[in-house]
């Protein structure tokens, strides 16, 4: 059973191009997350969510918005798309609860932007 | 704020012998420490966490990481190296955002862990 999945796995397209990607969990956590790694591995968090609530926005465009349909699912769309933009993408969850709670990732996006 | 340092991007040991991946850590608060791994083309996998139980900390496959607040540092050991153990590994403290749940990770910038035949 996979416990947070992520569609697609990879992701080419053009600059100037929208895209979205898909983030579910079956844990039962109510706290989402984005992570963005670039291409020398550094992980950076972008976006928490708790309950369908946005807790951080960590200084991301605004090209990117992260929608929460429900507390199973974060979905990221990205408008505009830039080469910047090119990295992995990685959706995470975790409990409400400590500050020690484990966060559990999911494989990971691998957008290109040509 | 809080960070973390992994002093050495790479390491390379042979196979048998043992692993020590140094971190260090900066915390205005008690912190909550991980150890994280990636192997190739693949997403972030818990090997351990410091929950201001035990200092010495046991995770999986092996691997332990001792808390020393003395010192700010946080480093994971195995005592013998095997080849599956090549992979990244990230030392992660928690964001201290909001300071609830939602916090985010701040990770170190990775240890790349090279393991010779």
């Amino acid at each position: 059973d996979t416990a947070v999945s992520q569609t697609p796995k990879y992701l080419v397209t053009q600059m100037g191009n929208d895209k979205s990607i898909k983030c579910e969990q079956n844990l039962g956590h109510d706290t989402m997350y984005w992570y963005k790694q670039d291409s020398k591995k550094f992980l950076k968090i972008m976006f928490s969510y708790n309950n369908k609530e946005l807790i951080i926005n960590e200084t991301v465009p605004n090209r990117f918005s992260p929608k929460s349909p429900d507390k199973a699912h974060l979905n990221l769309h990205i408008n505009s798309l830039e080469l910047g933009d090119s990295a992995v993408y990685f959706c995470a969850s975790s409990a409400w609860g400590g500050a020690a709670d484990t966060q559990y990732f999911g494989p990971g996006t691998r957008l290109t932007v040509l | 704020a809080q960070s973390v340092t992994q002093l050495d991007s790479h390491v390379s040991v042979s196979e048998g012998t043992p692993v020590l991946l140094r971190c260090n850590y900066s915390s205005s608060y008690s912190p909550s420490l991980f150890w994280y791994v990636q192997h190739p083309n693949k997403g972030l996998q818990l090997l351990l966490k410091y929950t201001s139980a035990a200092t010495l900390v046991k995770g999986i496959n092996g691997f332990e990481a001792e808390f020393k607040k003395s010192e700010t540092s946080f480093h994971l050991t195995k005592p013998s190296a095997h080849m599956s153990d090549a992979a990244e590994y990230f030392c992660v403290v928690r964001g201290g955002y909001s300071g609830g749940g939602a916090d985010g990770l701040t990770f170190g910038k990775g240890t790349h862990l090279i393991i010779q035949p």
